[in-house]
């Protein structure tokens, strides 16, 4: 079972509409969660971290956590062309301190 | 202007080579991180390290080398042993502490020939 897991994709949605991104991790203890962006050939860059249980705004962008679920998620509101990249789940502490662990990512294409 | 550097951008290797990876970073992190992307896949962690002249092994360690002599510098050597070595090389630094968010510089992409 991979420690991190993303929703397949790739994802496709068309300009304006929400795009939905899911994650469940498998380390019940983990504590801190991020989500990443990465366009083609280029390094990933933060978006998003939650650490609480709930949910946590910032624009159009929204992470969900439910620990108990072990599970968490990004909701970007009015998706852009823009947008299309690659998400990348990362999840840390817990038994692996200090340590990120990444899903496989999920493709994004936002389309006009 | 603060940031993570990689160097260089581009690196080609022959086969039974060893080559080093530049990264520095500014930031004044302890923490510095190397990741390993193959196409179509997440980061994959080889090593870490949290203070000066200290650093462990992350998930796939085996055919690299670190050092860590200097807060700002975190080199990594892909030697011979390394046989699959063409991916993307990502370096990252935090401060200490899980909730601390890593920060990656640009990359250097490796090519074995």
């Amino acid at each position: 079972q991979k420690e991190v897991e993303q929703n397949s994709g790739p994802l496709s949605v068309p300009e304006g509409a929400i795009a939905s991104l899911n994650c469940t991790y498998s380390d019940r203890v983990s504590q801190s969660f991020f989500w990443y962006r990465q366009y083609s050939g280029k390094s990933p860059e933060l978006i998003m971290s939650i650490y609480s249980n709930g949910d946590k705004e910032d624009g159009r962008f929204t992470a969900q956590l439910n620990k108990a679920s072990q599970y968490v998620s990004l909701l970007i509101r009015d998706s852009q062309p823009s947008d299309s990249a690659t998400y990348l789940c990362a999840v840390a502490g817990g038994t692996s301190y200090g340590k990120l662990t990444f899903g496989q990512g999920t493709i994004l294409t936002v389309h006009p | 202007d603060g940031g993570i550097t990689q160097s260089p951008k581009y690196l080609f290797r022959k086969e039974g080579q060893n080559v080093t990876l530049s990264c520095e970073q500014n930031l004044n992190h302890d923490a510095m991180y190397w990741y390993r992307q193959d196409p179509g896949q997440g980061l994959r962690l080889i090593y870490y390290s949290q203070i000066v002249n200290d650093f462990q092994k992350g998930d796939i360690a085996e055919g690299y080398s670190v050092s860590r002599e200097k807060k700002e510098s975190f080199p990594l050597t892909v030697t011979s042993a390394q046989k699959n070595p063409t991916a993307f090389y990502l370096c990252a630094s935090s401060m200490a502490g899980p909730r601390d968010t890593q920060y990656f510089g640009p990359g250097t992409r490796l090519t074995v020939l």
